[in-house]
C-alpha cells in the first residue's frame, strides 16, 4: 500500500524557536496533502490543505503566519511552526491524497513538545 | 457544518466478545465514510471505507455499515482480541474531500 512518512517523529524545543516537520509520500505522487493537529484524548482537527505549487488553504482559526506550509514537490510538504509556544505542543499528522485512487493516506505523526 | 459524534467514548470488554461502535453525522451529503484505527502515539490505519452509494463493507472480523439517510454508521468487531485494543475513529468526507473526524472510541479488550 501507499506509504507516507513524517520527520521527525518527535521533537522537543524551547519556547520561541521554530520547528519544521516534513511529510513525504514515498511511493506515489500527491498534489494535495493535509495537515492535522491532535490534542490528547481529542480527535484530529484539519489545519490546512497543502497544494503543490500553490498557497495552502487554512481552516478557520488557524494562523497562516504561524503555521507555514510549503508544498514544493509532488512528494513533499513541510509544516513550520514559527515562534512555538507551549500551547502549540500537540501531535501533528499529515496525509497525502493519491492522485490515482483519490484515497488519503496518513503519516505516523510528529509529537511536538514546546518547553 | 458537519459534525461527527462517536459513542461510546470508551469501551472495555473481555476477550471474545462481539462489539459495536457507533458513529453519527449531521449532514447526510457525504462522499464516503471511513473507519480508522489509531494506536497510542501513532498515526492512522484505514480499516474500512464505505462509499456513499454503499451500505456496508467487510474485512475479516470487521463489518461497517452505513445508513446515509439517518446519518449513522456502525463498526462491528467479531470475536474481539486483546490486539484490537486501540482508538477507533470515524470520519466522513464531504465537499473538497476534507475529512471530518469524530472524537473516537477507545477500546480495551481484556484477556
Amino acid at each position: 500500500g501507499a506509504v507516507v512518512s513524517q520527520h521527525p517523529s518527535w521533537v522537543i524545543c524551547k519556547s520561541g524557536t521554530s520547528v519544521k516537520i516534513e511529510c513525504r509520500s514515498l511511493d506515489f505522487q500527491a498534489t494535495t496533502m493535509f495537515w492535522y493537529r491532535q490534542f490528547p484524548k481529542q480527535s484530529l482537527m484539519l489545519m490546512a490543505t497543502s497544494n503543490e505549487g500553490s498557497k495552502a488553504t487554512y481552516e478557520q482559526g488557524v494562523e497562516k503566519d504561524k503555521f507555514l506550509i510549503n508544498h514544493a514537490s509532488l512528494t513533499l510538504s513541510t509544516l513550520t511552526v514559527t515562534s512555538a509556544h507551549p500551547e502549540d505542543s500537540s501531535f501533528y499528522i499529515c496525509s497525502a491524497l493519491a492522485q490515482t485512487s483519490a484515497q488519503e493516506f496518513f503519516g505516523p505523526g510528529t509529537r511536538l513538545t514546546v518547553l | 457544518k458537519q459534525e461527527v459524534t462517536q459513542i461510546p467514548a470508551a469501551l472495555s470488554v473481555p476477550e471474545g466478545e462481539n462489539l459495536v461502535l457507533n458513529c453519527s453525522f449531521t449532514d447526510s451529503a457525504i462522499y464516503n465514510l471511513q473507519w480508522f484505527r489509531q494506536d497510542p502515539g501513532k498515526g492512522l490505519t484505514s480499516l474500512l471505507l464505505i462509499q456513499s452509494s454503499q451500505r456496508e463493507q467487510t474485512s475479516g472480523r470487521l463489518n461497517a455499515s452505513l445508513d446515509k439517510s439517518s446519518g449513522r454508521s456502525t463498526l462491528y468487531i467479531a470475536a474481539s482480541q486483546p490486539g484490537d485494543s486501540a482508538t477507533y475513529l470515524c470520519a466522513v468526507s464531504g465537499q473538497g474531500g476534507k475529512l471530518i473526524f469524530g472524537q473516537g472510541t477507545e477500546l480495551s479488550v481484556k484477556p
